[in-house]
């Protein structure tokens, strides 16, 4: 049963920082990883989809990295921003169900 | 173009009431998603419609949901009786095809449970 973790599950950082979140993930055969961002009371929001031949995806100042042999990914928020506040999702589509299934978040705060 | 829609935004109502959720997906998209987000998990699928048949409802508790896709474009998603655990986020949504296409998602419904 593939499951996905997400460390921290908070993270406070002063504005300016630079900053890396990490998601894990218990079976390689994955599909496609996909970052979202959720903010308080809304839907999803697509930062970057890492196709599994893939190694990253950088979008502005986010990129993604895919390590599925290791069952890892990171992503990487340079000179984070107050309006980068917000909860990030890893998800995986699992080779097997072609369904998302999703960590349990990280709840970043970047203080002024 | 248009983005995945989700009505009603919020809901109140008493255990064991019934309620209906609806999504229309973006146009075009074949495949349709209903997840749940319990508050402080990651969304949870529920339901996933190819066109107007169902591919996979493994975790839709079918004892008081029931969702349809009718016409394979607008959907909606029931739950009778509602109980206190029910209570949570349901987000719809939808990708262009079946398999690793990337999936777009509405604002979502909160759902709260008295």
């Amino acid at each position: 049963k593939q499951e996905v973790t997400q460390i921290p599950a908070a993270l406070s950082v002063p504005e300016g920082e630079n900053l890396v979140l990490n998601c894990s993930f218990t079976d390689s055969a994955i599909y496609n990883l996909q970052w979202f961002r959720q903010d308080p009371g809304k839907g999803l929001t697509s930062l970057l989809l890492i196709q599994s031949s893939q190694r990253e995806q950088t979008s502005g100042r986010l990129n993604a990295s895919l390590d599925k042999s290791s069952g890892r990914s990171t992503l990487y928020i340079a000179a984070s921003q107050p309006g980068d506040s917000a909860t990030y999702l890893c998800a995986v589509i699992h080779g097997a169900t072609n369904k998302l299934i999703f960590g349990t978040g990280t709840l970043l705060a970047v203080q002024p | 173009e248009a983005g995945v829609a989700q009505s009603p935004r919020y809901k109140i109502i008493e255990k064991r009431q019934s309620v209906a959720f609806w999504c229309n997906p973006i146009s075009g998209h074949a495949t349709l998603y209903w997840y749940q987000q319990i508050l402080g998990q990651g969304p949870k699928l529920l339901i996933q419609f190819q066109n107007n048949g169902v591919v996979d409802d493994s975790q839709l508790p079918k004892d008081r949901f029931s969702a349809e896709r009718l016409k394979g474009v607008d959907s909606t998603l029931k739950i009778q009786p509602a109980k206190l655990e029910d209570s949570a986020v349901y987000l719809c949504a939808s990708s262009l095809e079946i398999g690793p296409y990337e999936q777009y998602f509405g604002p979502g419904t909160r759902l709260t449970v008295t």
